[in-house]
Formats: structure tokens, C-alpha cells, sequence
């Protein structure tokens, strides 16, 4: 059974710093893109990040450009989202999910998704 | 790159047929086939309905169904059923080797 479990969420002061975490499970994990969506309360989906099976390609939406950095480890089975210079307007829910390919070849939609972690930024 | 246009609420009674439209761009679904729908229950992580356009998931039900013309997607639902009111939103890859989402349409069924 494919699993994807976000942690590290909480609450951060603005300017600060977070970093999340997805530990995934029951598929090949290092064979696939992965991605980053949140959602802030009351709002629809926003798409954040993705990174290639390899590391070796990966995009971030231009609001995050410059503060927020996705990354993995494929020997951990992770995935991670190391957020900066936090503002009021990240706070939202993140969601792991996997695929979502960039210009390298994979699956252009995202078939699994975790259940979600909270981050608040507020003062 | 700015999210695709849905529209915000679509309704219909148990039996009928809904669609529900998913307008972007010629830098996204207006050239890419990668236009995918997912269904969100409050509270709950949004699950995929439809892949490439028009391809069901396996345990996805058949009354749900997929098209694309011009820049314009739609998801149509067939047999409308109490358990399909939620949350639907549409993504497209774009050109910049990036995903946008739409706005999101909220599903009633009367």
C-alpha cells in the first residue's frame, strides 16, 4: 500500500524558519518525481515544488522562489521542504504527493497524497 | 503563472449529470494533455479522478469522465450521487515544467 506521512509542521513566527518532512512507503520511491501542494484555510490547492527521481531537476512556484527549497533523500525514503523567511500567507496545509513531472520524463499528475501537515506562520 | 478558472459551485439533483469547466492558457492545458481532476472531501487529502485528460484511475467510478477542447477542460459527472458532493479542482503541467491548479468548484447535490 503506497503512503506518504508529512511531518515537521507547527506554529513559526514570520521571518522564521520550518522544515517538513515525507517519509513514503510500498512503492520504489527513488523511481519516482515527487511534489509539494498546500492549502491555505478556506482556499484552494496551490502547487509548491517538485523534484525529480534523482534529485536532479526540480521547480518551485514563484511566490516561494528564493525562501523555500524542496529536497530528498532516496536512501531515507524521504522527502523534504525546507521553508525560510516565512510570511503570514504560508500558512496553509502541505501535502506530499507523488508524481508530478517536469520537463524529464514521469507521471504529469499526482496519483497519491499524504494526509497533510499544518504550518501557521503568525506572530 | 495564475490559476485556472472554474467555475466556483455547480449543482444538480441525484441522477442528473453535472460538468464543471477548467479554463487556463496556451502556456498550460491550451498545449499540454496533462490535464488531471481530483475530488476533496472537507478535511481530507484530495484524491485523483481523472489523469491525461481523460483516463480513470482504477477504483475510480465510470460515471466520472474527462474531455479537453482548446483551452478549455471539463470533468463531467454522470448519475450524480450524494457521496460526490466535494470539492473538485483541475491541474494542468505547464510550460515551465510546473503544475497550476484551478480555483476549484464546489459540488452540491440537491
Amino acid at each position: 500500500e503506497v503512503q506518504l506521512v508529512e511531518s515537521g509542521g507547527g506554529l513559526v513566527q514570520p521571518g522564521g524558519s520550518l522544515r517538513l518532512s515525507c517519509v513514503a512507503s510500498g512503492f520504489t520511491f527513488s523511481s519516482y518525481w515527487v511534489t509539494w501542494v498546500r492549502q491555505a484555510p478556506g482556499k484552494g490547492l496551490e502547487w509548491v515544488a517538485n523534484i525529480k527521481s534523482d534529485g536532479n531537476e526540480k521547480h518551485h512556484v514563484d511566490s516561494v522562489e528564493g525562501r523555500f527549497t524542496i529536497s530528498r533523500d532516496n536512501a531515507k525514503n524521504s522527502l523534504y521542504l525546507q521553508m525560510n523567511s516565512l510570511r503570514a500567507e504560508d500558512t496553509a496545509v502541505y501535502y506530499c504527493a507523488r508524481g508530478g513531472a517536469g520537463y524529464s520524463f514521469g507521471r504529469r499528475y499526482f496519483d497519491y497524497w499524504g494526509q497533510g501537515i499544518v504550518v501557521t506562520v503568525s506572530s | 503563472q495564475s490559476a485556472l478558472t472554474q467555475p466556483a459551485s455547480v449543482s444538480g439533483s441525484p441522477g442528473q449529470s453535472i460538468t464543471i469547466s477548467c479554463t487556463g492558457t496556451s502556456s498550460d492545458l491550451g498545449t499540454y494533455d496533462y490535464v488531471s481532476w481530483y475530488q476533496q472531501h472537507p478535511g481530507k487529502a484530495p484524491i485523483l479522478m481523472i489523469f491525461d485528460v481523460s483516463n480513470r484511475p482504477s477504483g475510480v467510478s465510470n460515471r466520472f469522465s474527462g474531455s479537453k477542447s482548446g483551452n478549455t477542460a471539463s470533468l463531467t459527472i454522470s448519475g450524480l450521487q450524494a457521496e460526490d458532493e466535494a470539492d473538485f479542482y483541475c491541474s494542468s503541467y505547464t510550460s515551465s515544467g510546473t503544475y497550476v491548479f484551478g480555483t476549484g468548484t464546489k459540488v452540491t447535490v440537491l
